[in-house]
């Protein structure tokens, strides 16, 4: 199976500041990886799909890059509604499998 | 509008059984392979099981292989996973998803294996 390796579990920010979290895969993925959104009590919401393309509908403060085994997803001008866990997954592979997630806290 | 609609969830003993159903709707399910996907709350997401369009070919994770059976009923738009022997750490909320990118997602149904 394809570990998928997301850092940092946790994360501490303020309104306004740029966050990066990172996921590296144990093998090569090509670009077979999306990025999710995940709030209290609320289903995963897609935010990245194909590692760098914005899912329709997500606020452009939202990037991802990568390809390979390393990937990264960037918010810019952090807004109050992006307080939430954030997972990737690549699908790459049987299994699809999932980062371990990083809970983004307001600082 | 995509939906996807998860129904079937409750309290049941280990050993039991129960059969959770997701019902699509917004788009053409029948081209579209399917997932069941658990999260334990507070914890991180995991694959549980997929199956392809034409429902003729399944995949699951090693820890419920024999154990749960993902379906479905193209005819009726719906998705089924049929959980039997249950265990203590099958408890989680069970999302179906949609297609070999998880582009939509259920709002889940929890499972609970307690005595």
């Amino acid at each position: 199976d394809i570990q998928m390796t997301q850092s940092p579990s946790s994360l501490s920010a303020s309104v306004g500041d740029r966050v990066t979290i990172t996921c590296r895969a144990s093998q090569g993925i090509r670009n077979d990886l999306g990025w999710y959104q995940q709030k209290p009590g609320k289903a995963p919401k897609r935010l990245i799909y194909a590692a760098s393309s914005l899912q329709s509908g997500v606020p452009s403060r939202f990037s991802g890059s990568g390809s390979g085994t390393e990937f990264t997803l960037t918010i810019t001008s952090l807004q109050p509604e992006d307080f939430a866990t954030y997972y990737c997954l690549q699908h790459n592979s049987n299994p699809p499998t999932f980062g371990q997630g990083t809970k983004l806290e307001i600082k | 509008e995509v939906q996807l609609v998860e129904s079937g969830g409750g309290l049941v003993q280990p050993g039991g059984s129960l059969r959770l159903s997701c019902a699509a709707s917004g788009f053409t399910f029948s081209s579209y392979w399917m997932h069941w996907v658990r999260q334990v709350p507070g914890k991180g997401l995991v694959w549980v099981s997929r199956i392809n369009s034409a429902g003729s070919s399944t995949s699951s994770v090693d820890s419920v292989k024999g154990r749960f059976t993902i379906s479905r009923d193209n005819a009726k738009n719906t998705l089924y996973l049929q959980m039997s022997s249950l265990r203590v750490e099958d408890t989680g909320v069970y999302y179906c998803a949609r297609g070999d990118r998880f582009d939509s997602w259920g709002q889940g149904t929890l499972v609970t294996v307690s005595s």
